[in-house]
């Protein structure tokens, strides 16, 4: 079974652009999550979907946001990007269920905003 | 607020002895707690976890103990190899399971 994969792995944007980071879960997972990893701040987290719907939200500004498809796959936008954004998005991907389930994680983007 | 911390950042192992990480948590609502390792370039690579009903559970090599009394989490490897170097972080799972919570993370160097 393929593992979680997101694209692009590295991407680097100047301060006041917007990006879209993809991910798709491993085949059956529903849930998926986002997270951000800085040096500074180790790894937050900025949301949570399943079924297409966002579930639960981290403490990040309204430029971050996501949505899921009807396969699942996430997507995370910035806009309005700046140098502190520049991180490792880490996605993770978990079976459904009401009980908490075992992320995976893929290899994450690594965002460089200049 | 709720947080996840660890008492240790850095710890450096000779190779076959045996690793404790250490890791305190804030939120005693918190019912499953896991165990992540991350090496350079990848994403965090699930190794254990343990649900709050349980205060020992054992894998490969490696053991988690729950103490729920003070609120701590610890990951024990046995016959710590070179493989193992690797950052660690604790994480628990707040908000019915919706939201983890990570630690800070804590680096392990295993010796030749």
């Amino acid at each position: 079974k393929a593992g979680v994969t997101q694209t692009p792995r590295y991407l680097i944007k100047t301060r006041g652009q917007q990006v879209t980071l993809s991910c798709s879960p491993i085949s059956g997972h529903r849930s998926v999550s986002w997270y951000q990893q800085t040096p500074g701040q180790g790894l937050q987290f900025l949301f949570e979907y399943f079924s297409e719907t966002q579930r639960n939200k981290g403490n990040f500004p309204g430029r971050f946001s996501g949505r899921q498809f009807s396969n699942s796959r996430s997507e995370m936008n910035v806009s309005t990007l700046e140098l502190g954004d520049s991180a490792l998005y880490l996605c993770a991907s978990s079976l459904p269920g009401l009980a908490a389930d075992t992320q995976y994680f893929g290899p994450g983007t690594r965002l460089t905003v200049l | 607020g709720e947080s996840v911390g660890l008492h240790l950042p850095t710890l450096s192992v000779q190779e076959g002895d045996n690793s404790i990480i250490n890791c305190a948590y804030s939120n005693s609502a918190s019912d499953y707690f896991i165990w992540y390792k991350q090496e350079s370039g990848k994403g965090p690579q699930f190794i254990i976890d343990i649900r709050s009903n349980m205060d020992k559970r054992q894998g490969q090599r490696v053991t988690v103990l729950l103490n729920k009394t003070v609120k701590h989490l610890s990951l024990q490897i046995a016959a710590t190899q070179p493989g193992d170097s690797a950052v660690y972080f604790c994480a628990e799972n707040a908000d019915g399971g919706f939201k983890t919570i990570f630690g800070a993370g804590t680096r392990l160097f295993v010796k030749a």
